[in-house]
């Protein structure tokens, strides 16, 4: 079966860093996702991790651990428009579809 | 890069009665076409995956029959909400593999979604 699990909700202040976590267990893996979401858009492309280790994109990093099932969203320099939802989504091969699962998604709040 | 075109970006449709939404793919072929479901503060749902000149396959718990997938040609596929009900009224957005890689996004590119009411 699929979990992704992630926080349901997350506020932080402008200006601060903020984590969000990210487990996994799925029957296959084949990289994992990190997407923005403001209401009523698209998910927009943040990051993808195939290997272990930090990928690091501007003021966004993301972070995999695939032995642990663990996968982490970095935001520095928090700004308001950082407002939105964040997806975690895991790609999986184990058809020829290779279909991405979706987490339940983190809303991330920024506070003047 | 690439881009999926997705229309009606929003829709008001009367109970009972059927809705189209359209994907297209520019400049790529979108041999596979996932279509998602989100409800209010909720993540994306996948639905059904489609493949070109194939049948779609549902998810456990998705009615084949009242969400009616078409993927007649590379560039374009198609989900129809029949007899729709004011439970499904949603936000609907696919997403189109480009197995070339070539389009970014690793592959994977989403459409701009579609709000359907269901009065």
């Amino acid at each position: 079966g699929q979990n992704i699990d992630q926080p349901t909700e997350m506020t932080a202040t402008e200006g601060a860093i903020v984590q969000i976590n990210c487990t996994y267990q799925t029957s296959g893996f084949n990289g994992l996702f990190w997407y923005q979401q403001h209401a009523g858009e698209a998910p927009t492309f943040l990051s993808y991790n195939v290997l272990d280790g930090l990928e690091e994109k501007g003021r966004f990093s993301s972070f995999l651990s695939r032995s642990k099932g663990y996968s982490y969203l970095l935001l520095k320099e928090l700004q308001m428009k950082d407002s939105a939802s964040y997806l975690c989504a895991v790609r999986d091969p184990l058809n020829r579809d290779d279909k991405i699962i979706f987490g339940k998604g983190t809303r991330l709040h920024i506070l003047p | 890069g690439a881009v999926v075109s997705q229309h009606p970006s929003w829709v008001i449709c009367k109970s009972g009665t059927s809705v189209k939404i359209e994907c297209r793919s520019l400049d790529f072929q979108a041999t596979t076409m996932f279509w998602y479901r989100q409800f209010p503060k909720q993540s994306l749902m996948l639905m059904a995956t489609s493949n070109e000149g194939s049948k779609a396959t549902y998810e456990q718990g998705v009615e084949k029959d009242k969400f009616l997938i078409n993927h007649a040609s590379l560039t374009l596929s198609t989900l129809t909400v029949t007899s729709a009900h004011p439970e499904d009224s949603s936000f609907y957005i696919c997403s189109a593999r480009d197995w070339t890689g070539t389009g970014g996004n690793y592959g994977y590119t989403f459409g701009s979604g579609t709000r359907l009411t269901v009065v």
